[in-house]
């Protein structure tokens, strides 16, 4: 079956790190671009980063210099790096499969990430 | 960067009911605009791509239209199964931008 799990999330501290998996099944990671996408309580959903099929990746102004997004082929498997974590941060994490052009085409259920002291 | 304006907000409708949701884009992104839908507690679902290209396995009540920075989606025939928030999303460029969303909700 062709699907995306998260893992990762859970509570941390203002100015804490985490780090966000996503495995992919049923088709390899590093053939398609990924993307990460959040959407805080009561707010609308958010682009956070993306990384190309060539390895080129982009950021929100907002966590441009805290988040680095990667990906490890042979676990097929893609990762969010959180750092200086703010309460603004808070939110249901999800990665989404890209399509070429730019659209998501499949979504992982999603991990919830609360900052807070 | 791109940004996109969703209306209205909220919308409430009955079964049955031809619903229309408008999305703007502060320039021209040509047709790089997908919708999606999404349901509390569960992960957004792709309706549309380009514009107008329905997803397989998506009912044929919903269609989009538009072209440019102007774009629509329209439910024709309301189901239970469609009360939700829906968002467009454009592709035409970095940083990728989704509308503030629009919730359907029941009348």
């Amino acid at each position: 079956e062709v699907q995306l799990l998260e893992s990762g999330g859970g509570l941390v501290q203002p100015g804490g790190s985490l780090r966000l998996s996503c495995a992919a099944s049923g088709f390899t990671v590093s053939t398609y671009a990924m993307t990460w996408v959040r959407r805080a309580p009561g707010k609308g959903l958010e682009w956070v980063s993306a990384i190309g099929r060539g390895g080129n990746t982009y950021y929100a102004d907002s966590v441009k210099g805290r988040f680095t997004i990667s990906r490890d082929n042979s676990k097929n498997t893609l990762y969010l790096q959180m750092d200086s974590l703010s309460a603004e941060d808070t939110a249901v994490y999800y990665c989404a499969r890209t399509q070429p052009t730019g659209y998501f085409d499949l979504w992982g259920r999603g991990t919830l990430v609360t900052v807070s002291s | 960067d791109i940004q996109m304006t969703q209306s209205p907000s909220t919308l409430s409708a009955s079964v049955g009911d031809r619903v229309t949701i408008t999305c703007r884009a502060s320039q021209s992104i040509s047709s790089w605009l997908a919708w999606y839908q999404q349901k509390p507690g569960k992960a957004p679902n792709l309706l549309i791509y380009k514009a107008s290209s329905l997803e397989s396995g998506v009912p044929s009540r919903f269609s989009g239209s538009g072209s440019g920075t102007e774009f629509t989606l329209t439910i024709s025939s309301l189901q239970p199964d469609d009360f939700a928030t829906y968002y467009c999303q454009q592709y035409s460029g970095y940083p990728r931008a989704f509308g503030q969303g629009t919730k359907v909700e029941i009348k």
